[in-house]
């Protein structure tokens, strides 16, 4: 089974402070996901990284797959409000239906 | 195309009634999942078609979940005499190409 940990868990910073959030497992993954989600609502991909150290940056978010395809991070810089959020690791592979494993998610709070 | 649509958004019903939830997909995806996120954690996967081909089922939490997809394009996940633990976010997804999924909006579903 592949699993996939997220940490830190829980993230309360101040706006204007950077971040950032790590996903590991002992497996890997043929391609890694990042969504961002709210409460009452689904997630919303806001990246996919497909090849070992590859390292795509979207505004403040910078995102990283390690080069063994095994762990990923996502660095925020100068965090805002309206970052306040679930964000959600996913790794895809060539298992059984090629489904999505998800990790625990980061809850992020970034105040004002 | 405005996404993934999924209807009701919300749904409250009582122990041992049976529900049915729906989820149109982005036109142009042939690949449908059903992922389960319950309060804290990440999405569980459920179940994933390809067409109308029903590829991996093992994963539905017990015999009384079932999904379809009639003719390859919506889908519906029924659960039958529900139970207080299957209170959760039902979400549905869908992709054009292996490990990249876009989600609904999801369905809230309370047992009381």
């Amino acid at each position: 089974t592949q699993l996939l940990e997220q940490s830190p868990q829980f993230l309360s910073i101040q706006e204007g402070e950077n971040l950032t959030v790590y996903c590991n497992s002992s497996s890997v993954f043929s391609s890694l996901q990042w969504y961002r989600q709210e409460p009452g609502e689904g997630p919303v991909l806001l990246v996919t990284v497909v090849t070992g150290g590859e390292v795509k940056k979207l505004k403040r978010l910078t995102f990283q797959f390690g080069d063994a395809r095994k762990d990923s991070s996502l660095h925020i810089t100068a965090a805002q409000p309206g970052d306040t959020g679930l964000y959600l690791c996913a790794g895809g592979g060539s298992n059984a239906g090629n489904m999505l494993t998800f990790g625990g998610g980061t809850r992020l709070m970034v105040k004002p | 195309d405005t996404g993934v649509s999924q209807d009701p958004r919300h749904k409250i019903t009582k122990r041992g009634q049976n529900v049915t939830f729906r989820c149109d997909p982005i036109s142009e995806h042939n690949r449908l999942y059903w992922y389960r996120q319950t309060l804290g954690q990440g999405p569980e996967f459920l179940t994933y078609f390809q067409n109308e081909a029903q590829l991996e089922k093992s994963r539905l939490l017990s015999d009384r979940f079932s999904a379809e997809r009639p003719k390859g394009s919506f889908s519906t996940l029924e659960i039958q005499r529900t139970e207080q633990g299957d209170s959760a976010m039902y979400l549905c997804a869908s992709s054009f190409r292996e490990g990249e999924a876009f989600f609904g909006q999801g369905t809230r579903l309370t047992v009381v």
